[in-house]
């Protein structure tokens, strides 16, 4: 069975440093592997996808995330937040094999405060 | 522009009336999705379609219902039988493969009081 774990609930850092949100998978296939970023009010948007390619995942505004099978670990980073960057941050796991995309698992969502 | 339209953004109802969630989509995708979102919960699914006149239940369906009977849209009815229907509602499309990227509207806000 899928399941998808984000370690922290809150994250808060500084205008221009680094930002980690940890996201933790389990999953019985090889899977795919997501993150969104949600705004105030708005609907998710795709920030980046991991489907078996290069482990390490470029994604939209400087975003990045590595894909470590051992850890079973999907973090995303950024190496200098900006301010626009405050939102929370979903990560979700969808099995290569499991047919329906009914099989999305989301993550309960990080938020992000990020201080002038 | 291609995107998905959810109306209306702010939905305020009585208690024990049934409501209507419109979710419309322009980017020929074969699969749309209604998603639920409580505060420190994530997003819970509720019914989803990946063909027209066809649907299955999600993790949360009682209380809810849904049609299909256009590929470009999938409204969403919140029933009565609802207990809980004060939430925010999303509406999410795809192409339909495993790895195909959700594409969200965004969303409605529904009250019931």
């Amino acid at each position: 069975a899928q399941s998808v774990t984000q370690l922290d609930s809150h994250v808060s850092v500084s205008e221009g440093t680094p930002v980690l949100l940890r996201c933790n998978y389990s999953s019985s296939y090889s899977p795919s592997l997501f993150w969104y970023v949600q705004h105030p009010n708005k609907g998710l948007q795709l920030l980046l996808k991991y489907t078996s390619a290069a482990t390490l995942v470029k994604g939209i505004n400087g975003f990045e995330a590595e894909f470590k099978k051992s850890e079973t670990s999907f973090h995303l980073t950024k190496p200098s937040a900006h301010m626009s960057d405050a939102a929370e941050y979903f990560c979700v796991v969808s099995d290569r094999y499991g047919g329906s995309q009914g099989n999305l698992i989301f993550g309960k969502g990080t938020k992000l405060s990020v201080k002038p | 522009d291609g995107g998905i339209t959810q109306s209306p953004k702010y939905l305020f109802r009585k208690e024990g009336q049934n409501v209507t969630l419109s979710c419309e989509q322009n980017l020929n995708h074969d699969a749309m999705y209604w998603y639920r979102q409580d505060p420190g919960q994530g997003l819970r699914l509720i019914y989803y379609s990946q063909i027209v006149n066809d649907f299955q239940k999600g993790d949360i369906a009682e209380g809810y219902s849904v049609s299909r009977e256009k590929k470009e849209s999938f409204p969403l009815t919140v029933t009565s039988a609802q207990k809980n229907p004060t939430a925010f509602y999303l509406c999410a499309s795809s192409m339909g493969r495993v790895n195909s990227p959700l594409h969200f509207g965004n969303g409605t806000r529904l009250t019931v009081t």
